[in-house]
């Protein structure tokens, strides 16, 4: 295990609710990053947290927002649910730069009705 | 543009058999390449990195990869598959010219069917 926690493991919301998805980082690790993984496809970069600001996001829209704790839990927020944001969530942590690997949690499964 | 490509969306092989699974990337800058694999409903595990130096890495669980800066290739490779080793395969590479940013760019994945 990864000691990389994420809550819930499986979440079913309705078409333009909200959702907030929590992460629990690995000890040591000042970083955080979120990914979603849909249905047969590679992990989608969405935004990085590093010292509780966002330095890095990815082609998502604004309604995908988070958040990063002092003690480097985190958290991501999605507002006006889509069915397309139905996927899996995937959190990561790792000490800042380039050549330091990601540690990922087991995902939180998010389907939207 | 950065990517990264897997070729195969499935490779079988037969239990102690040697396993490659394809990855080839483009990016701006010097590549971090590395290798995760997912097990049925869990996250991703990392199994190896390359960073610098030598072309031949060494992973978990007795993986291995080839770096290839030409070819702009890193492929995963095992001398001997076990039927444990059937899951599914991400390559990931990390732009160096992007800055600080932790952005991992995946693959497609390959889905390794090891029989017995």
């Amino acid at each position: 295990e990864t000691g990389v926690t994420q809550s819930p493991t499986h979440l079913i919301k309705t078409r333009g609710q909200q959702v907030t998805l929590r992460c629990s980082s690995q000890s040591g690790h000042n970083t955080v990053s979120w990914y979603q993984q849909a249905l047969g496809q590679g992990p989608q970069f969405i935004f990085q947290y590093y010292r509780e600001e966002e330095n890095g996001r990815g082609n998502f829209p604004p309604r995908f927002s988070g958040l990063q704790f002092p003690n480097y839990s985190s958290e991501l927020n999605v507002n006006a649910l889509e069915l397309d944001d139905s996927a899996l969530y995937l959190c990561a942590s790792s000490l800042v730069g380039l050549g330091t690997e990601a540690f990922f949690g087991q995902g939180t499964r998010l389907t939207v009705v | 543009a950065q990517s990264v490509a897997q070729p195969e969306d499935q490779v079988n092989v037969a239990e102690g058999n040697p396993l490659t699974v394809k990855c080839t990337y483009s990016v701006s800058g010097n590549p971090y390449l590395f290798w995760y694999v997912q097990y049925p409903n869990r996250g991703l595990q990392f199994l190896l990195k390359y960073i610098t130096g030598d072309n031949l890495v060494k992973g978990s669980y007795g993986f291995e990869a080839e770096f290839n800066k030409s070819q702009t290739s890193f492929h995963l490779k095992k001398p001997s598959a076990l039927v444990s080793d059937s899951a599914l395969y991400f390559c990931a590479v990390r732009d160096g010219s992007s800055g600080n940013t932790g952005k991992l760019i995946f693959g497609q994945g390959t889905t390794l069917q090891v029989k017995p």
